[in-house]
């Protein structure tokens, strides 16, 4: 079947460093989206990974392995309006899909000062 | 600038009845696709469209419908067949169709409450 799994909710105080994980099952695997949405706004585009490694953007970094079905979202010297929800979602190419997004339920991630 | 618009942010209806939720974008782009928000849960699909006077099913399209008449305008109606209609909607656009990678954008999004 199809599952994406991310924690619920992460803490993390300013300046600090925090990683976002994200497991996904599919058998038709095609590309990784991560989203950043504040409460009640709309979800943001933050990083694509459809080959194994880092992608560095800024203070955010994005990793992917596609053997072990596993992203993480990075961000670094973290700042108060980085609290918000990431979201990750996988493009998924199996037969009768689509190729449509299978969303993670997203990460709250609260920062503390 | 370009964007992506909803109407109205906020939208409150009787049950039993049937409510249409405004999606506009001017930034030319070809496919469109309604979402819906629930708290603890992921983005699910309604509908999409990937061209003009085209729409396909998504995975909950039970409820809905929606047209597309225009490349810039994809409105969904809420119908008193949909079961449990209060939910957060997300109107999204992406320059092709997922299938190339593209990114969604995404509007602000109309919060409906069914009493």
């Amino acid at each position: 079947g199809q599952n994406i799994d991310q924690p619920t909710e992460m803490t993390a105080t300013e300046g600090a460093i925090v990683q976002i994980n994200c497991t996904y099952q599919t058998s038709g695997f095609n590309g990784l989206f991560w989203y950043q949405q504040h409460a009640g706004e709309a979800p943001t585009f933050l990083s694509y990974n459809v080959l194994d490694g880092l992608e560095e953007k800024g203070r955010f970094s994005s990793f992917l392995s596609r053997s072990k079905g596993y992203s993480y979202l990075l961000l670094k010297e973290l700042q108060m309006k980085d609290s918000a929800s990431y979201l990750c979602a996988v493009r998924d190419i199996s037969p009768g899909s689509n190729y449509q997004l299978i969303w993670g339920a997203g990460t709250k991630l609260i920062i503390k000062p | 600038d370009g964007g992506i618009t909803q109407s109205p942010k906020y939208l409150f209806r009787k049950e039993g009845q049937n409510v249409t939720l405004s999606c506009e974008q001017n930034l030319n782009h070809d496919a469109m696709y309604w979402y819906r928000q629930d708290p603890g849960q992921g983005l699910r699909l309604i509908y999409y469209s990937q061209i003009v006077n085209d729409f396909q099913k998504g995975d909950i399209a039970e409820g809905y419908s929606v047209s597309r008449e225009k490349k810039e305008s994809f409105p969904l109606t809420v119908t008193s067949a949909q079961k449990n209609p209060t939910a957060f909607y997300l109107c999204a656009s992406s320059i092709g169709p997922l299938g190339q990678g593209y990114e969604q954008y995404f509007g602000p999004g109309t919060r409906l409450t069914v009493t």
